[in-house]
């Protein structure tokens, strides 16, 4: 079935510091593909998503590129800021099926 | 729209105790998800409907767990008897069909079992 995997964290960086996120996947067809951000406290946000291959979904400063040659999805932010800690969850919307596939989540730690 | 609504945001209850915990989707949305997380098992999917039906409930943790959607803006999720290993930020999500379309949470309901 389709499945999500995500690096582990917690991924601790300094304020500033340049941010990737691993996440691979394994789907039949063309998946949709999305980040979600959990902030202490709250439940999940959609952070960004990319719908086809070589999309790039973007939003405050993160991007990913849906990769399908290499079925990845990496997260990237060229300069983390304290307020970007949080958990960060890659996730997947298959054809057909219509439940998301989340991975493990990876929890950010930004130190000024 | 208010986005999705769970009641309540906490919950403590006694080991026994019969929960139930609400959710309100949004509105026009015909796919409604319950999840479950934990520190340990990260974000599980329980159960989900679709059009207000329970399209599969395989990641319901035991016959403890029951779920229901009685029309299109309003679902349950109950444990009877409740234990303390239920403790659990319990999440409600809903989404439109659609491979594109992702998915709006809730700020989740914040079970303690005592």
């Amino acid at each position: 079935g389709d499945s999500v995997t995500q690096m582990e964290g917690p991924v601790t960086l300094s304020e500033e510091a340049f941010l990737t996120i691993n996440c691979t996947y394994t789907a039949t067809g063309y998946p949709s593909l999305f980040w979600y951000v959990q902030y202490p406290g709250e439940g999940l946000q959609l952070l960004l998503k990319a719908t086809k291959a070589d999309d790039k979904g973007s939003n405050k400063g993160f991007e990913a590129t849906y990769r399908k040659e290499t079925t990845s999805f990496h997260l990237e932010k060229g300069s983390v800021q304290v307020s970007d800690s949080a958990v960060y969850f890659c996730a997947l919307r298959g054809v057909g099926f219509q439940k998301l596939v989340f991975g493990t989540g990876t929890r950010l730690l930004v130190s000024p | 729209d208010a986005g999705v609504i769970q009641s309540p945001r906490h919950e403590v209850t006694e080991m026994g105790q019969e929960v139930t915990l609400r959710c309100k989707p949004i509105s026009g949305h015909d796919y409604l998800f319950w999840y479950r997380q934990t520190m340990m098992r990260g974000l599980e999917l329980l159960i989900y409907f679709n059009n207000n039906v329970p399209i599969d409930d395989s990641g319901m943790p035991e016959d403890r767990f029951s779920a229901k959607m009685p029309n299109a803006s309003f679902s349950t999720l109950k444990i009877q008897p409740s234990e303390p290993r239920d403790s659990a930020v319990y999440f409600c999500a809903s989404t439109l069909t659609g491979v594109i379309t992702e998915a709006f949470f809730g700020q989740g309901t914040r079970l303690t079992v005592v």
